[in-house]
């Protein structure tokens, strides 16, 4: 099976655009769930999406939306970005059954200049 | 809430030695606990997974883990390491089914001396 696909690898956008951030879970993942991940912060959890609705979300502004589709694949969306949005953001999905753990795309680097 | 430590920034240690990456979480019930490796620029790659059952866990590369109970730990361990096993590791505990939400710890990046 193909694994968690990101798109883009890279995004360097402005203090004030939005940005939109595509995943692609493994076949059959009906879970996507999102992390930032930055030196100073480490993971953390965004939020996470099954048969799409969200059903858990971390502790993050109202900029960070996400939403999943019918075939699973998930977008998240980051408004009026500022500088400290720039991280790597991270897409994990799962069976989301009993013994099913998390498997994560390589990313997307967000840099906000 | 739960929480994960990892004591150890940064381990040093030579090609063919022993390893130990040390883990301890805070949860209030029976914890879902993962060790996880991430190369540089990579994303996340799942050494092992410990939900219940034998408390000596394997995983893919040659690497175990441990759960202890009573000393709240999943220390993450490798008989020989290998240059390609530079990288950062990170614990991670998590609520379980139906809960997808995991805590990390902050990471431990291992350096391989030749």
């Amino acid at each position: 099976k193909a694994g968690v696909t990101q798109t883009p690898r890279y995004l360097i956008k402005t203090r004030g655009q939005q940005v939109t951030l595509s995943c692609s879970p493994i076949s059959g993942h009906r879970s996507v769930s999102w992390y930032q991940q930055t030196p100073g912060q480490g993971l953390q959890f965004l939020f996470e999406y099954f048969s799409e609705t969200q059903r858990n979300k971390g502790n993050f502004p109202g900029r960070f939306s996400g939403r999943q589709f019918s075939n699973s694949r998930s977008e998240m969306n980051v408004s009026t970005l500022e500088l400290g949005d720039s991280a790597l953001y991270l897409c994990a999905s799962s069976e989301a059954q009993a013994n099913s753990p998390l498997h994560f795309g390589n990313g997307t680097r967000l840099t906000v200049t | 809430a739960q929480s994960v430590t990892q004591p150890d920034i940064h381990i040093t240690v030579s090609e063919g030695a022993s390893l130990e990456l040390r883990c301890n979480y805070s949860y209030g019930a029976t914890p879902y606990l993962f060790w996880y490796v991430q190369s540089p620029g990579q994303g996340l790659q799942l050494l092992l997974k410990y939900f219940s059952g034998d408390t000596l866990v394997q995983g893919i590369k040659g690497f175990e883990a441990e759960f202890k109970r009573s000393q709240s730990s999943f220390n993450l361990r490798k008989p020989s390491v290998h240059w390609s096993d530079a990288a950062e590791y990170f614990c991670a505990v998590g609520a379980g089914f139906g809960n997808e939400k995991l805590t990390f710890g902050t990471g431990t990046r291992l350096t391989i001396i030749p």
